[in-house]
């Protein structure tokens, strides 16, 4: 069955270091994985996603993840921490053989910066 | 450009009451989604369109849940009789293509929060 995981509830980091939030996922197929970001009282904005080719792919603000297909995983990086980057990050994928229209999503990880 | 909107932004209703959440797409977009967030947590998928057909309403927890979208653009989930366990905020989602649905970027509404008390 396919799933994704974000094992960090929580990630806390100091401004100005690099962060990285985790997800790693298990799908059918070949994964289409995507990372979205959720400001309080908000909807979610699209930041970046693997459809296929280089494995490390740029996005918004700043952020890129690298897929891995070995590990299974699509971890969020940024190589210099803002406060404006705290928010709920959400990871989400769907397999090239699922059947269905469904995005399976991670739980989200709280990213807080620290001045 | 404008952006998916929802409406109401907020919602109260009280259990038993029926209600209605408003959905403006991308203008274009051929593909719709509606999700329910639960606080804390990750959306979770009820249903989704192609255009005006309704191809995929497997998330859609009850029979009290129903959305359309009639013309093909502006959608509508509505939910009767509500429950205290159907607050949550309801978020749609468009994007662009329909082949390419799978790959495509969905672009986020801001959400409905429903309370039933």
């Amino acid at each position: 069955a396919q799933s994704v995981a974000q094992p960090e509830d929580q990630v806390n980091v100091a401004e100005g270091n690099p962060l990285t939030v985790k997800c790693t996922y298990s799908v059918s197929g070949n994964p289409y994985l995507f990372w979205y970001v959720q400001y309080p009282n908000r909807g979610l904005q699209f930041l970046l996603k693997y459809i296929t080719g280089d494995n490390l792919v740029k996005g918004s603000y700043g952020f890129e993840a690298e897929f891995n297909k070995s590990q299974t995983s699509f971890h969020l990086k940024k190589p210099s921490a803002l406060v404006s980057d705290s928010a709920l990050y959400f990871c989400a994928v769907r397999g090239s053989m699922d059947s269905n229209y469904q995005l399976i999503w991670g739980a989200g990880t709280k990213l807080i910066i620290k001045p | 450009g404008a952006g998916v909107s929802q409406s109401p932004r907020y919602k109260v209703a009280k259990r038993g009451q029926d209600v209605a959440l408003r959905c403006d797409p991308i203008s274009g977009h051929v593909s719709l989604f509606w999700y329910q967030q639960a606080l804390g947590q990750g959306p979770e998928f009820l249903t989704y369109f192609q255009n005006e057909a309704q191809l995929d309403k497997s998330g859609l927890p009850s029979d009290r849940f129903f959305a359309e979208r009639p013309e093909g653009s502006v959608s509508t989930l509505k939910i009767q009789r509500t429950q205290q366990e159907d607050s949550a905020v309801y978020l749609c989602a468009s994007s662009l293509s329909s082949s390419g649905s799978f790959t495509d970027t969905q672009y986020f509404g801001p959400g409905t929060r429903l309370t039933v008390l």
